[in-house]
């Protein structure tokens, strides 16, 4: 099993433009989450999903979006991109939410 | 709501010297607890995990860690560390029951083993 898979690993962005970061998890995972990490403050919950069709915001919402129209697939997307989501971004998934989440290798993304 | 401490941001140790990460949470609900750890340029793996019975928690790689709810810690231990431990560990809280999976980490502690 691959287990989550994140892509692009790498991306530079200008300002303004759009980009969506792809999630794919083949162990059939309904909870799924998109996380961002900045230097010394942790991880931020962005958005999260319980199953196909249903997605909520977290912490961090703004300047981002979601869709989950797959139990597989988990894409975000920004709009109009700003230097302040200059930021390493992680996916996760598990089955249970209360059993630990598995996450990807992340997406550094830079915004100039 | 929840909230992580992790008291040292960064940690440098001698290789074989034991080690502890600490870790406070604050909570007015009772908790899941975690810690992950992260290496270079990868993501996070699951170090070991707290879900209930006993409070002295065994992982992957020699770490342990032990619940105390009374002094609301999870610190992680490890009685002599390698230098392929050198990498940042998180310790994260979920609330007991939340139907979301929701994970609340702490900022993280960067722990260097020198030889």
């Amino acid at each position: 099993n691959a287990g989550v898979t994140q892509t692009p690993k790498f991306h530079i962005l200008k300002i303004g433009q759009s980009m969506t970061l792809q999630c794919t998890q083949d162990m059939n995972h309904n909870y799924m989450y998109w996380y961002r990490q900045d230097p010394g403050m942790g991880l931020k919950l962005i958005y999260y999903s319980v199953g196909a069709g249903i997605t909520d915001k977290g912490e961090v919402p703004n300047g981002y979006n979601v869709s989950r129209s797959t139990t597989e697939d988990f894409p975000l997307r920004l709009e109009l991109a700003a230097p302040s989501q200059t930021s390493v971004y992680f996916c996760a998934s598990t089955r249970d939410p209360n059993q630990p989440q598995h996450f990807g290798d992340g997406t550094r993304l830079s915004i100039l | 709501a929840q909230s992580v401490t992790q008291l040292d941001s960064q940690v440098p140790v001698f290789e074989e010297a034991p080690v502890e990460l600490r870790c406070n949470y604050s909570s007015s609900v009772s908790v899941y607890l975690f810690w992950y750890v992260q290496y270079p340029n990868q993501g996070l793996q699951l170090l070991l995990k707290y879900l209930s019975g006993s409070t002295l928690v065994k992982g992957i790689n020699g770490f342990e860690a032990e619940f105390n709810k009374s002094q609301t810690s999870f610190h992680l231990r490890k009685p002599s560390v390698h230098i392929s431990d050198t990498a940042e560990y998180f310790c994260a809280v979920k609330r007991y029951g939340g139907s979301q999976g929701n994970l609340i980490f702490g900022k993280g502690t960067k722990l260097s083993v020198k030889p």
